[in-house]
């Protein structure tokens, strides 16, 4: 159980379009999901906390008009980076928090398997 | 804000050697997770710790809760060509995930 889906794996477009990346739920329900950016041979860098229904909450330094995230329903999150530049080329990973009272699985975060974007 | 550091930043052992690293933070965590990530992958959970001193094992995997609820450890026993990948370790508070920067492990035939 517990899995999370993440579409596309790997995306190349031209600079000055937008690109969509979409992180589902699966088998549970997701009332919040993270997106984070990763560089080569670094850390996972938190972007944003989605909240279903409602604004997603921004870390310090990410533009929020430049990734606009989504959060429609309990298994969707979308974010969108719009505008894309070169330097916005990166790998993208979306996770979901997994709620519930099994003693594995509780309070853990799930993963999707990441997107790569390159901008060119 | 709340950091953790992992130690060591890298290694490179052999195959059939036992591994140790450690995840530390100025902070108390109420939760501590141990995720591996394989190239160009999201990571996978390998364990998930809720208690102080509790102690974990999946499979040649075993970790640790940290009796100061600071600190936590992964030990790999009887390291295979398959374990290679970053570990990372993550803490929680509430809803606040706190990831460490990961610990990049390579292993030789």
């Amino acid at each position: 159980g517990a899995v999370v889906s993440q579409h596309p794996s790997r995306v190349i477009c031209k600079s000055g379009t937008s690109v969509k990346i979409e992180c589902r739920s699966l088998d549970f329900q997701a009332t919040t999901m993270f997106w984070y950016r990763q560089f080569p041979k670094q850390s996972l860098m938190l972007m944003a906390t989605s909240n279903e229904g409602s604004k997603a909450t921004y870390e310090q330094g990410v533009e929020k008009d430049k990734f606009l995230i989504n959060h429609a329903s309990l298994t969707l999150s979308t974010l969108t980076v719009t505008s894309a530049h070169p330097e916005d080329s990166s790998f993208y990973i979306c996770s979901a928090r997994v709620t519930g009272t099994g003693v594995s699985g509780a309070n853990v975060l799930t993963f999707g398997a990441g997107s790569r974007l390159t901008v060119l | 804000g709340q950091q953790l550091n992992q130690s060591p930043q890298s290694m490179f052992i052999q195959e059939g050697e036992d591994v140790s690293m450690n995840c530390t933070s100025s902070s108390i965590f109420n939760t501590w997770l141990w995720y591996k990530q394989d190239p160009g992958e999201g990571p996978v959970l390998l364990i998930a710790l809720y208690k102080a001193g509790e102690l974990t094992s999946n499979g040649r995997l075993t970790a640790q809760f940290g009796t100061t609820r600071k600190d936590s450890f992964l030990n790999i026993s009887a390291s295979i060509p398959s374990d290679v990948g970053i570990y990372f370790c993550a803490g929680r508070n509430g809803q606040n995930f706190v990831f460490g920067p990961g610990t990049r492990l390579s292993v030789l035939p």
